[in-house]
């Protein structure tokens, strides 16, 4: 068990629906990072938060959103579905979010677009 | 622009072998680090071993060495007298010190054979 939840495990939706990721850290963890698993994409980096502030971006479309919470969980909020959305969403947290911390990884929410 | 490449999608491996799956990288900041990572079929994301950029000597943890090429811009991993339960995908991912963003390559199936 890595410490980091992530709710729900999987989910089933149609397109043009949204739905909310959720992801508690580690105890102690200040940074949050949100990944997309899909077959063909490999793990793709989408947003880091650090003690609620947004650190890093990588390819996050305009219709996912996220943020960090004061007590530290994150949300991954994605709306108009379409059927390429479907992947499995990772978090992950760190101690700090710099330096080369290994990032300890949630068990992650199998999205399905239908 | 930093750029993650595995370069073997699948790997056939006679149990107790040793295995080296590759991994080359590209990054102009002088300052990163190295990860790699372990994927079962049960989808869990585990950490296996790290390297920075500045480090004298080649990590290791246990069975598992990086072979750790820094003019080459190479972080092959070596697992020694491997075993059925190594049998999962590996993921080789990097840190530079411009963002805290970390990226992944699209990793290598790893079967191993009894």
């Amino acid at each position: 068990d890595s410490g980091v939840t992530q709710t729900p495990k999987h989910l089933i939706t149609a397109t043009g629906q949204r739905v909310t990721l959720r992801c508690s850290p580690r105890s102690g963890d200040l940074s949050v990072y949100w990944y997309q698993q899909s077959l063909d994409q490999g793990l793709q980096f989408l947003i880091q938060y650090y003690n609620g502030e947004e650190r890093a971006k990588g390819n996050i479309l305009e219709r996912f959103s996220a943020q960090q919470f004061p007590d530290l969980h994150s949300e991954l909020n994605l709306s108009s579905l379409e059927l390429g959305d479907s992947a499995l969403y990772f978090c992950a947290s760190s101690v700090a979010g710099d330096g080369n911390e290994k990032l300890f990884f949630g068990s992650g929410t199998q999205l399905s677009v239908l | 622009a930093q750029k993650i490449t595995q370069t073997q999608p699948g790997m056939f491996v006679q149990e107790k072998e040793a295995v080296t799956l590759d991994c080359t990288y590209d990054t102009s900041d002088p300052s990163y680090g190295l990860f790699w990572y372990k994927q079962p079929s049960s989808g869990e994301m585990i950490f296996l071993i790290y390297q920075g950029s500045y480090d004298q000597q080649n990590a290791t943890e246990g069975r598992y060495s990086l072979n750790f090429q820094k003019a080459r811009k190479s972080a092959n991993l070596v697992i020694s007298a491997s075993q059925l339960g190594d049998s999962a995908m590996y993921f080789c991912a990097m840190r530079d010190g411009r963002d805290d963003k970390i990226i992944f390559g699209k990793g290598t199936r790893l079967h191993i054979l009894p």
